[in-house]
């Protein structure tokens, strides 16, 4: 099975630093990378995603770039504001009929002022 | 409608109650999944239906029993839990396929279980 290892485990950026997290996966039939933020006490949610067609997207302050040949991904996030603070999950699947989502162990960033 | 809804919010039981979960999505997706999260760690997979059907059973204990009624609806009814249960246990909803926005996961705000 797919197995997602994420790095680092903790992130302590100040206030309009950037942040990156990385991440690594096993499966080669992996095609679908999402990036998870959850805060505390509530759901994940969603806040990019790639698939293994493209090899770089961004969505204003977060970007998301995959390498598949060396099977890792990362999420980059520039001009970081408190309000990012939060645990950041990766994940990988191989699409099909319903999605087996692997996540990363999660990435804690706190931002401070 | 965007979301996923599940009941109750929070859920104390004794380890010989019976009781479920439930999750509710009117987004036309046709795969849902329970997981389970315990405190600062990942979501676990438990269970995915996909078309209503049992797709995906991560050797979930059988004091864990899905059920999928239409494809709006999910439950998860428990019985004889342990207080190692205890978790914040989230729903989720995708639409299955290859296209793009396929297998989107949307998240339910969970149900958080104290076993006692």
């Amino acid at each position: 099975g797919e197995n997602v290892e994420q790095h680092p485990s903790t992130l302590s950026v100040q206030e309009g630093d950037s942040a990156v997290i990385k991440c690594t996966y096993s499966d080669s039939a992996s095609n679908y990378f999402p990036w998870y933020k959850q805060e505390l006490g509530k759901r994940p949610q969603l806040i990019i995603d790639i698939r293994s067609n493209v090899g770089e997207k961004k969505d204003q302050r977060i970007a998301v770039t995959l390498n598949k040949t060396a099977k890792h991904f990362s999420l980059h996030i520039t001009e970081t504001q408190p309000e990012d603070s939060a645990v950041y999950f990766c994940a990988a699947t191989d699409t099909g009929t319903a999605s087996k989502l692997t996540f990363g162990t999660g990435t804690r960033l706190q931002v401070t002022l | 409608d965007t979301e996923v809804t599940q009941t109750p919010k929070h859920l104390v039981m004794g380890m010989t109650n019976k009781k479920s979960l439930k999750c509710e999505q009117h987004m036309g997706h046709r795969a849902m999944y329970w997981y389970k999260q315990k405190a600062k760690k990942p979501p676990e997979l438990m269970f995915v239906y996909s078309y209503e059907k049992l797709s995906i059973n991560e050797s979930v204990p059988s004091r864990f029993s899905p059920e999928c009624p239409n494809s709006s609806l999910l439950n998860l009814h428990l019985h004889a839990l342990q207080p190692e249960d205890s978790a914040l246990y989230l729903c989720a909803s995708s639409q299955p396929g290859r296209s793009s926005g396929a297998n989107v996961l949307t998240f339910g705000a969970g149900s958080r279980l104290t076993v006692l």
